[in-house]
């Protein structure tokens, strides 16, 4: 079956950058999304398409790709972004969504 | 407003049965791609089913063979019915509204606690 996986935590000092890493057999050929989660709450979708922000989602949330890894990145990161974030991508082979392992970020 | 409310859950004994519910709003499920997706008690997310706009319908193979997705259009809903359930599928169930062209889930509901114990 299809895997996505990211580190399981990323810890980033106020204003710094985080980066959160989602890698998986040739994603490059896929697109990807970013889901945040905060405790208690439903996840947002923060990016889709690898790259692409929907509306009412900070400029600082940002999406890239490079070879089998997409990654978020976190510019100018904010007590508020303190969650757990998945990414997610659809498998044609198996006609079904893959969510990444998940990765808590820490706001220090 | 697009808005999702699930209702339905609660405790079931294993091997027992239970169906989820997911009123829609500010949009029409029929015209829809819509899907449900599980979280296990401190674990991460987990795709379960789809159903397209064609009525195509997909499912993880955990669930495959016991679980059924559908809808209904004159109540703009989305169901699923759970069949045979396991202690592991004790989870918050979410619904969500696919984007077509993206295949992003862009809207959620609030989720819905079902748990499987004896």
């Amino acid at each position: 079956s299809y895997e996505l996986t990211q580190p399981p935590s990323v810890s980033v000092s106020p204003g710094q950058t985080a980066y959160i890493t989602c890698s998986g057999d040739k994603l490059g050929d896929k697109s990807a999304s970013w889901y945040q989660q905060k405790p208690g709450q439903s996840p947002v979708l923060v990016i889709y398409q690898t790259n692409m922000r929907p509306s009412g989602i900070p400029e600082r949330f940002s999406g890239s790709y490079s070879g089998n890894t997409a990654t978020l990145t976190i510019s100018g990161t904010q007590a508020m972004d303190e969650a757990d974030y998945y990414c997610q991508a659809w498998d044609s082979s198996t006609a079904g969504y893959v969510f990444g392992t998940g990765t808590k970020v820490t706001v220090l | 407003e697009v808005q999702l409310a699930e209702s339905g859950g609660g405790l079931v004994q294993p091997g027992g049965s239970l169906r989820l519910s997911c009123a829609a709003s500010g949009f029409t499920v029929s015209t829809n791609y819509m899907t449900w997706v599980r979280q296990a008690p401190g674990k991460g997310l987990e795709w379960v089913s789809i159903i397209f706009s064609d009525n195509n319908r997909y499912y993880a193979d955990s669930v495959k063979g016991r679980f059924i997705i559908s809808r209904d259009s004159s109540k703009n809903s989305l169901y699923l019915q759970m069949n045979s359930l396991r202690v592991e599928d004790t989870a918050v169930y979410y619904c969500a509204r696919v984007s077509a062209g993206d295949s992003a889930m862009s809207y959620w509901g609030q989720g819905i606690l079902v748990t499987v114990s004896s």
